[in-house]
């Protein structure tokens, strides 16, 4: 299974952009990127996944490199609520059993005043 | 996007008894749900999968009798402890995917079992 690295924590100014990055060194070609996050005593949140192409949505931007082995999710003003913790997984297996989702330790996000 | 519920949020049971945990997907069919269980300031940590109709598939290391999970329907996936003991207290939390290769999976509230 392809593994993922992340910051233990970050801190970001509120209004500011927070970017969070992701090394993912050993993805195998066909696996995606995933960004979940949790907000405290809550179940993750799905933010955006990816392939190779650099993705957005209403929540978030995520760049892929070129060599797919690291990752930034972007949210671009970050606001008191996105105070969570953010997961970058990629997504492992196939069959009855694809698409499982093993979380690693995350990213601490804090978003100051 | 779609929505995975849990019942109950929170449940306190006593050391011995047996809880039930109902995950449903409420607007769409889920043909695999995933189990996971998080211990304080820990990450999630997967449980087992489960498709319906079939078998679940434990992770290693988790016991399959202690743990019973029923994936009766497209829209229910049930996670039983049983024989509860203090040390199985955690926050249990499922998810649901619409179809073996599809994208995002979503997750449910989450559950706080406490064993006194």
């Amino acid at each position: 299974d392809a593994k993922t690295t992340q910051p233990t924590s970050m801190d970001c100014a509120e209004g500011r952009a927070a970017n969070l990055p992701c090394n993912h060194s050993t993805i195998s070609g066909n696996e995606y990127v995933y960004w979940y996050r949790q907000i405290h005593s809550q179940g993750p949140q799905y933010i955006i996944h990816g392939l190779k192409n650099n993705e957005t949505n209403e929540m978030a931007s995520l760049i892929i490199t070129e060599d797919r082995k690291s990752s930034t999710l972007i949210l671009p003003h970050a606001t008191l609520r996105d105070t969570a913790v953010y997961y970058c997984i990629v997504r492992v297996g196939g069959g009855n059993q694809g698409g499982k989702l093993i979380f690693g330790q995350g990213t601490e996000l804090s978003v100051k005043p | 996007g779609a929505v995975v519920s849990q019942h109950p949020s929170w449940v306190i049971c006593k050391s011995g008894t047996s809880v039930k945990i109902e995950c449903r997907s409420l607007d769409f069919q889920a043909t695999t749900m995933f189990w996971y269980r998080q211990f304080p300031k820990q990450s999630l940590m997967l449980m087992a999968t489960s498709n319906e109709g079939s078998k679940a598939t434990y992770e290693q290391g988790v016991e399959k009798d202690k743990f019973l999970i029923n994936h009766a329907s497209l829209t229910l996936s049930t996670l039983t402890v049983t024989s509860a003991h203090p040390e199985d207290s955690s926050f249990y939390i499922c998810s649901a995917r619409v179809a073996s290769g599809s994208t995002e999976a979503f997750f449910g509230q989450g559950t706080r079992l406490t064993v006194v």
